[in-house]
């Protein structure tokens, strides 16, 4: 079955330092890769998109990696704030509905 | 900014109860999911829709129904609530962009059954 796996429950970083954050997965071939952003008790908020055949994507401070051999994806925040504090989740995408891993929870201390 | 919107934000009954988790969006997405999520675990699909009168079941085997009479409404109901649904329960819609699709949440339903 699919499975994906995020690399640590939780991460604890500096202010002002990058955070990579990973996503492993096996069993699938989604064609696009998502991460979003979830805080406590709210519903998760779409961060980025990346597709199969693209290697990296950026978005003001976030950077997203796709390797389909590795089958593995990065997601990096530079000069990281308090404020980026909260759980953030990858998803795999294909022919049927987006799946989920567990989630990375995030705290960046000032 | 999505505007998907969730009732009851809490809910606490009692064992044998029935209920409907609300669900709405305003944005004409023709596509709709429901989703369980329990602390620090991965979101499980239980339901999905990709337009009026149609529905599926998702990955995770659950005792509730859905609807789709319209395009803006998603409601979930569980016929007889036990402790084993308390959990939290997150509506989503999706938006098409070149063959892939965002999901919009809404804040989700706090259920604890007791």
């Amino acid at each position: 079955s699919q499975k994906i796996e995020q690399n640590s429950e939780a991460l604890n970083i500096q202010e002002g330092k990058t955070a990579t954050l990973t996503c492993n997965y096996t069993n699938y071939s989604p064609a696009y890769l998502q991460w979003y952003r979830q805080d406590p008790g709210r519903g998760p908020v779409f961060l980025l998109l990346i597709r199969e055949n693209e290697k990296e994507k950026r978005k003001e401070r976030l950077k997203v990696t796709f390797d389909t051999t590795l089958k593995q994806s990065l997601f990096h925040i530079t000069a990281s704030q308090p404020a980026d504090s909260a759980t953030y989740l990858c998803a795999l995408g294909g022919n049927t509905p987006l799946v989920f891993g567990k989630g990375t929870r995030l705290s960046v201390i000032a | 900014e999505a505007d998907i919107y969730q009732t009851p934000r809490y809910l606490v009954i009692g064992t044998g109860k029935k209920i409907t988790l609300e669900c709405s969006q305003t944005m004409g997405h023709d596509k709709m999911y429901w989703y369980q999520q329990d602390p620090g675990m991965e979101l499980h699909l239980i339901h999905y829709s990709y337009g009026v009168n149609s529905t599926e079941k998702g990955d995770l085997s659950s005792e509730s129904t859905v609807s789709r009479i319209r395009t803006e409404h998603f409601p979930l109901t569980l016929e007889s609530a036990r402790p084993s649904h308390t959990s939290q329960y997150l509506c989503a819609s999706s938006v098409e962009a070149g063959a892939s699709e965002k999901l919009f949440f809404g804040s989700g339903t706090q259920l604890s059954v007791l």
